[in-house]
């Protein structure tokens, strides 16, 4: 089946700063989702992108599906931003369920 | 419009023991799911509906059972529980349009098998 690698798989920032999440997937996709998974192990819609760019508020996310990697941009990152981010993908073909990769852990510190 | 629901949000079992976790939609989505995450990973597959009438295996199906009871709800059985099934099990939804592929997740049940 399909592969998604996240990195970094950890990140601690302070209040305020900027980051980058990337995420690797190893065959072609027709979905691919970020969400955010909260302290109460809520999971959060954050973008549903293909292809293409898109923006949220503080939020963007960048899908290249040719080159197979997407990224989410987060700016001036908040202490509400923490928790667990994950990149999930849905295959052209085969099962039309999302396959999810391992997840970054982003702790924003005040 | 309440999205995705699932009941019960917590609940403990003794080894053997069985039950029945429920998810709704309200969303007049075609296709459902139903996922599992343990701890420090990203959710698995444990079977999915992909609309009415029809289920089909995922990744992790061993141990469980499900029933598509109509468009709205699909429930999700473990007949005989096991230790290995202490688990967050979360149900999804997607569709109803072609091309239309989104996932909105419920907000889980944190089931323990002691």
């Amino acid at each position: 089946g399909i592969q998604v690698e996240q990195s970094p798989p950890d990140l601690i920032l302070q209040e305020g700063a900027n980051s980058t999440l990337r995420c690797n997937f190893s065959d072609s996709v027709n979905n691919l989702q970020w969400f955010h998974q909260n302290p109460w192990g809520q999971l959060i819609n954050l973008f549903y992108i293909p292809s293409g760019t898109k923006q949220n508020g503080r939020l963007s996310a960048t899908t290249v599906a040719t080159e197979r990697y997407s990224l989410l941009y987060i700016s001036s990152s908040q202490t509400t931003d923490s928790g667990v981010y994950f990149c999930a993908v849905r295959q052209d073909t085969g099962r039309r369920a999302l396959t999810f990769g391992s997840g970054t852990r982003l702790q924003v510190q005040p | 419009n309440a999205g995705v629901t699932q009941t019960p949000k917590f609940q403990v079992l003794k080894t053997g023991q069985s039950m029945t976790l429920q998810c709704a939609q309200d969303m007049n989505h075609n296709s459902m799911y139903w996922y599992r995450q343990d701890p420090g990973m990203g959710l698995r597959l444990i079977y999915y509906s992909a609309s009415e009438g029809t289920t089909d295996k995922g990744e992790v199906p061993n141990g469980y059972n499900v029933s598509r009871l109509n468009k709205r709800e699909f429930s999700l059985r473990l007949e005989s529980a096991a230790p290995s099934q202490t688990s967050v099990y979360f149900c999804a939804s997607s569709g109803p349009g072609q091309g239309v592929y989104e996932q909105f997740f419920g907000p889980g049940t944190r089931l323990t098998v002691l």
